[in-house]
């Protein structure tokens, strides 16, 4: 079956524009994580969508940050006023379901945004 | 504060020798572990995980890592290198407190030479 898909694969765009990041997690995957991954560096949390549940919006880094997601299908991550901090691999995730069950997760192959 | 470490950047291994990729954690409560595999242009695959149980968790492709609480480790194992294996390879944790919440390694490069 497919797997988990992200779009676009690459972006680039100057600083302090808005860019918008997409995920389609596989079907019937009711848990879906957005992490960010620097260069050299692991991946970091940025948010989790549990079903209808309201998010963890825990790892936002700061309120340019935000992410949607409406029930169990397609997610998109927004980043306003772009930094060039904010250059890193974004990466979906998506399992049949999180918080105590903590399956294993099946991840897309990422978004490559830099910010010029 | 929970985190994941790798010490070894890199992993350089001859084709039909045993590899060993380190990798240990600090978490609070009981520790989920999970080791995921990213080949070229390719997404992150998961290997295997540890919940509870024996401490030698198998997983996939011949992989296979042991738990040690006392040295909070979670290293991944393989009796005989592939070539194939070439990779990086990310551990990651479970937050202890917020279950929503993981906590991934910097990733080890694992090269095996023929």
């Amino acid at each position: 079956g497919a797997g988990v898909s992200q779009s676009p694969s690459n972006k680039v765009t100057e600083k302090g524009k808005d860019v918008e990041l997409r995920c389609d997690p596989i079907s019937g995957h009711t848990a879906l994580y957005w992490y960010r991954q620097r260069l050299g560096q692991g991946l970091e949390f940025l948010i989790y969508f549990q079903g209808n549940s309201a998010p963890d919006k825990s790892g936002l880094p700061s309120d340019r940050f935000s992410a949607e997601r409406t029930g169990e299908s397609v997610s998109t991550l927004t980043i306003q006023r772009t930094q060039q901090e904010d250059s890193a691999v974004y990466l979906c995730a998506s399992s049949l379901a999180g918080g105590r069950s903590s399956y294993e997760q099946y991840f897309g192959p990422g978004t490559r945004l830099t910010v010029t | 504060a929970q985190s994941v470490a790798q010490p070894e950047d890199q992993v350089n291994v001859a084709e039909g020798n045993p590899l060993t990729v380190k990798c240990t954690y600090s978490v609070s409560g009981n520790p989920y572990l999970f080791w995921y595999v990213q080949y070229p242009n390719r997404g992150l695959q998961f290997l295997l995980k540890y919940i509870t149980g024996d401490n030698l968790v198998k997983g996939s492709y011949g992989f296979e890592a042991e738990f040690n609480k006392s040295q909070t480790s979670f290293h991944l194992k393989k009796p005989s290198a592939l070539v194939s294996d070439s990779a990086l390879y990310f551990c990651a944790v479970r937050d202890g407190y917020n279950f929503n919440k993981f906590y991934f390694g910097s990733g080890t490069k694992l090269n095996v030479k023929p």
